[in-house]
């Protein structure tokens, strides 16, 4: 059975760190580009950060670029979020969602629980 | 970065109903659209995939149709368990980006 788990929410306060964890199970991890995608109190999903397979790429959304950065380690099939500088926009939960390609298309088949990031002083 | 913009943003409907929620991106993303379904507290669930390809497991009263820039997400007989918020989201272009939300309530 797939699996993700995110870990490492919590509250923390404007400018300060945080970092993520998504453990993986059931799949080979290492084959899965993994997204992390978040959702602001009663709003939408938004795309946050993805990495390539053997973690050489990086992307990030323009609100979180220079701030937030992504990694794997595939030995422990778990993805990361660190996060820094946090502002009151980035309080969300954060999902980490496997990717699936269809043809040229890039959709997301299977998601973690998500955890809290709650940004407050 | 392409919009996506769901109507309506919400819809009150009974059990049986015909339900359809559409979705336009504001440039052609082909068939690279995505529903998901998603309950309060839950993570969102994939229900269909390429504008109209039915994900493993979802029922078919679920389809999809659509290209280009038109989308629509269409349940032909509301059931209980389908109360919830549905969103779409194109897989074409990056920054991958979701619609606004449709929720779906009880009349």
């Amino acid at each position: 059975e797939v699996q993700l788990v995110e870990s490492g929410g919590g509250l923390v306060q404007p400018g300060g760190s945080l970092r993520l964890s998504c453990a993986a199970s059931g799949f080979t991890f290492s084959g899965y580009v993994v997204h992390w995608v978040r959702q602001a109190p009663g709003k939408g999903l938004e795309y946050v950060s993805s990495i390539s397979t053997n973690g050489d790429n990086t992307f990030y959304a323009s609100s979180v670029k220079g701030r937030f950065t992504i990694s794997r380690d595939n030995s422990k099939n778990t993805l990361y979020l660190q996060m820094g500088s946090l502002r009151a926009e980035d309080m969300a939960v954060y999902f980490c969602a496997r990717v699936y390609y269809h043809g040229v298309g890039l959709y997301y088949d299977y998601w973690g629980q998500g955890t809290l990031v709650t940004v407050s002083s | 970065d392409i919009q996506m913009t769901q109507s309506p943003s919400s819809v009150s409907a009974s059990v049986g109903d015909r339900v359809t929620i559409t979705c336009r991106a504001s440039q052609g993303i082909s068939s690279c659209l995505a529903w998901y379904q998603q309950k309060p507290g839950k993570a969102p669930r994939l229900l269909i995939y390429a504008a109209s390809s039915l994900q493993s497991g979802v029922p078919s009263r679920f389809s999809g149709s659509g290209s280009g820039t038109d989308f629509t997400l269409t349940i032909s007989s509301l059931q209980p368990e389908d109360f919830a918020t549905y969103y779409c989201q194109q897989g074409n272009s990056v920054p991958r980006t979701f619609g606004q939300g449709t929720k779906v309530e009880i009349k």
